[in-house]
């Protein structure tokens, strides 16, 4: 089993929708979960922080469920400019690095 | 904001060349890492280097990639002699420290190889 694992996607959506992403990690001590976001032959670039809480940062919210090792994306009221890779990232205190999931591509359609 | 800086941005080479990517991170981050990316997959941690010290690089294939970061600021990715399979994008990040909400992953442009 792989240490993250995301929903394989891609997921086609017109604009307007609103569209959730999912994430589960293997590794119950792990600490800090982010996600992050990847346009086409480009870096990553983070896009939040989840915290145990959960929160929002506009159109989008994070939420976190340690009980379940899930974390989930929100993005409400799809813009184009939303069409990207989600990456999501969980911090392995262990091994002490950054472990990325696959990705989930999301095309936002007009 | 202060930026990752990588270069080059594009290599082609040919098989059996040595090949060198460099990095130099976000002032003040102790925590630096060399990842690789083959597209449709996400990055994958090649070695990570806490100042001037490996912490790990257990997935570096180490009979011909070699990484150096000798004075704990910029750091040296190589490859010798490349492989067909060697192809991808070589991301350079950097965080404060090591992965606390207040210290993600900061990434540079990378480095797209292509080996021919």
């Amino acid at each position: 089993r792989k240490e993250v694992e995301q929903d394989p996607g891609p997921f086609n959506v017109p604009e307007g929708a609103t569209v959730a992403f999912n994430c589960t990690y293997s590794n119950s001590a792990s600490q800090s979960f982010f996600w992050y976001r990847q346009d086409c032959r480009k870096e990553p670039k983070l896009l939040m922080s989840v915290y145990s809480s959960g929160n929002e940062d506009g159109r989008f919210t994070a939420q976190l469920n340690r009980a379940s090792q899930y974390i989930s994306l929100l993005i409400r009221d799809s813009k184009l400019s939303d069409s990207a890779t989600y990456l999501c990232v969980v911090y392995d205190n262990y091994g002490q690095n950054f472990v990325f999931g696959p990705g989930t591509r999301l095309s936002v359609l007009p | 904001e202060a930026e990752v800086a990588q270069s080059p941005r594009y290599k082609i080479t040919e098989k059996s060349q040595a090949v060198a990517f460099w990095c130099d991170p976000i002032s003040g981050h102790a925590t630096l890492y060399w990842y690789r990316q083959i597209l449709g997959q996400g990055p994958e941690l090649l070695v990570q280097f806490q100042d001037e010290s490996v912490v790990d690089d257990s997935q570096l294939p180490k009979d011909r990639f070699s990484a150096e970061r000798l004075k704990g600021v910029d750091s040296t990715l190589k490859i010798q002699p490349a492989e067909l399979g060697d192809s991808a994008m070589y991301l350079c990040a950097s965080s404060l420290s090591a992965g606390s909400y207040n210290s993600p992953l900061h990434f540079g442009n990378g480095t797209r190889l292509t080996v021919t």
